[in-house]
């Protein structure tokens, strides 16, 4: 059975950092291109960042750029997503998958973590 | 990285069909054949219901079809039914980055 599993996600001061984790199971982690994808409470889906099996290539949208890092290890089977200078506007549940494509012909997602950023 | 275009909501009765547009750019609608669209019940995580424009994964029914037409994509929704009462979220592949639209209520009346 495929898992994503994300972790990581709680309430952090605007300016502060914090560290999301995904961990997968049940596929070939990695042979996967793998994503970040946000949600901000009543709002729409957002594309954060992604990056290539190997870890070798990395992508970020224009909003995080500079502040987020996403690196894997296909080892362990965990994506990782670094969170720096964090703003009012990162908060959002986070999701990491495979973004667009099927795993054994379905498509999957994880629970997703709550990031809250407050003072 | 602008937004897709979506309506922000549409409706149908049961058994009817409705068609949700995405509108991009030719640098990623336009330009690839990598749109997807998710479907979104509240509280719930998004689940793929159709992927490289037009195919769908196991166990979405045959009643969801994807298809393009230059800049724009089209979810069609026949045989509409209540469950179908969502948010739908189009997907679409731009070169160096990814997009999505920002999302369409579907209400079954």
């Amino acid at each position: 059975e495929v898992q994503l599993v994300e972790s990581g996600g709680r309430l952090v001061r605007p300016g502060g950092s914090l560290r999301l984790s995904c961990a997968a199971s049940g596929f070939t982690f990695s042979s996967y291109w793998m994503h970040w994808v946000r949600q901000a409470p009543g709002k729409g889906l957002v594309w954060v960042s992604r990056i290539n099996p190997d870890g070798g290539s990395t992508t970020y949208a224009d909003s995080v750029k500079g502040r987020f890092i996403i690196s894997r290890d296909n080892a362990k089977k965990t994506l990782s997503l670094q969170m720096n200078s964090l703003r009012a506007e990162d908060t959002a549940v986070y999701y990491c998958l495979p973004l667009g494509v099927t795993i054994f012909g379905v498509g999957h997602w994880g629970q997703g973590t709550l990031v809250t950023v407050s003072s | 990285q602008s937004a897709l275009t979506q309506p922000r909501s549409v409706s149908g009765s049961p058994g009817q069909s409705v068609t949700i547009s995405c509108t991009g750019t030719s640098s990623n609608v336009g330009g690839y054949d990598y749109v997807s669209w998710y479907q979104q019940h509240p509280g719930k995580a998004p689940k793929l219901v159709i992927y490289d424009v037009t195919r769908r994964p196991s166990g979405v029914p045959d009643r969801f079809s994807g298809s393009k037409s230059g800049n724009t994509a089209s979810l069609t929704i026949s045989g509409l039914q209540a469950e179908d009462e969502a948010d739908y979220y189009c997907c679409s592949y731009g070169g160096s980055y990814w997009v999505f639209g920002g999302g369409t209520e579907l209400t079954v009346l």
